[in-house]
């Protein structure tokens, strides 16, 4: 069965500064990875989807690279900003089933 | 217009109760789904229904029966609550006939049992 992990499960950092968000999973027989962000009570917002034949999709400050022989997905944000805070999400679909990581809480201090 | 509705938003009952969750999507997507986020905000599929037939059935008690009248509806029906049952609820829709088969969530059902 699928597992998705997301290192660190939690990560603070000035503002300005480029982070890289990591996904990884046991089964590289996988369809898409799809990244998402996740505000306090709020559902979750689709940023980027990464098909299995692609090694990478950019969106404004956002880059996602995907690595299915190693079984790794990074979520780079740029020069970031307060409002990226947020939990971000990895999800890794087979198909019809779709697979989440644990995510990562986000701070970004002014 | 939204693309995937879910009513109500927020849930509050006694034990024992049953209650139902819609959803709707208007993307003329051909699957949904049903998540359960627990207190660590992990996320857990369900169920899942393609053109209103279930195709994934997770480790689920029977207390809860999904049910799809068309494709562009997938309401939760829950029976005797239980305190465990306590969670935020998502629907989601993709369209997995497409290689793109991106999933977009609703807003979420925050249900809390007394």
């Amino acid at each position: 069965k699928q597992e998705v992990t997301q290192i660190p499960a939690a990560l603070s950092v000035p503002e300005g500064e480029n982070l890289v968000l990591n996904c990884s999973f046991t089964d590289s027989a996988i369809y898409n990875l799809q990244w998402f962000r996740q505000d306090p009570g709020k559902g979750l917002t689709s940023l980027l989807l990464i098909q299995s034949s692609q090694r990478e999709q950019t969106s404004g400050r956002l880059n996602a690279s995907l690595d299915k022989s190693s079984g790794r997905s990074t979520l780079y944000i740029a020069a970031s900003q307060p409002g990226d805070s947020a939990t971000y999400l990895c999800a890794v679909s087979g198909g019809n089933q779709f697979y989440f990581g644990t995510g990562t809480s986000l701070t970004v201090i002014p | 217009d939204t693309a995937v509705s879910q009513t109500p938003k927020y849930l509050v009952t006694q034990m024992g109760n049953d209650k139902s969750i819609k959803c709707e999507q208007n993307l003329g997507h051909d699957t949904m789904y049903w998540y359960k986020q627990d207190s660590k905000k992990f996320l857990k599929i369900m169920f899942s229904y393609n053109n209103k037939e279930l195709i994934i059935n997770e480790t689920v008690p029977n207390r809860f029966s999904p049910k799809s009248p068309d494709k562009a509806h997938l309401n939760l029906h829950i029976n005797s609550l239980e305190l465990g049952d306590s969670a935020v609820y998502f629907c989601a829709s993709s369209q997995v006939r497409s290689s793109y088969n991106e999933q977009f969530f609703g807003p979420g059902t925050r249900l809390t049992v007394l």
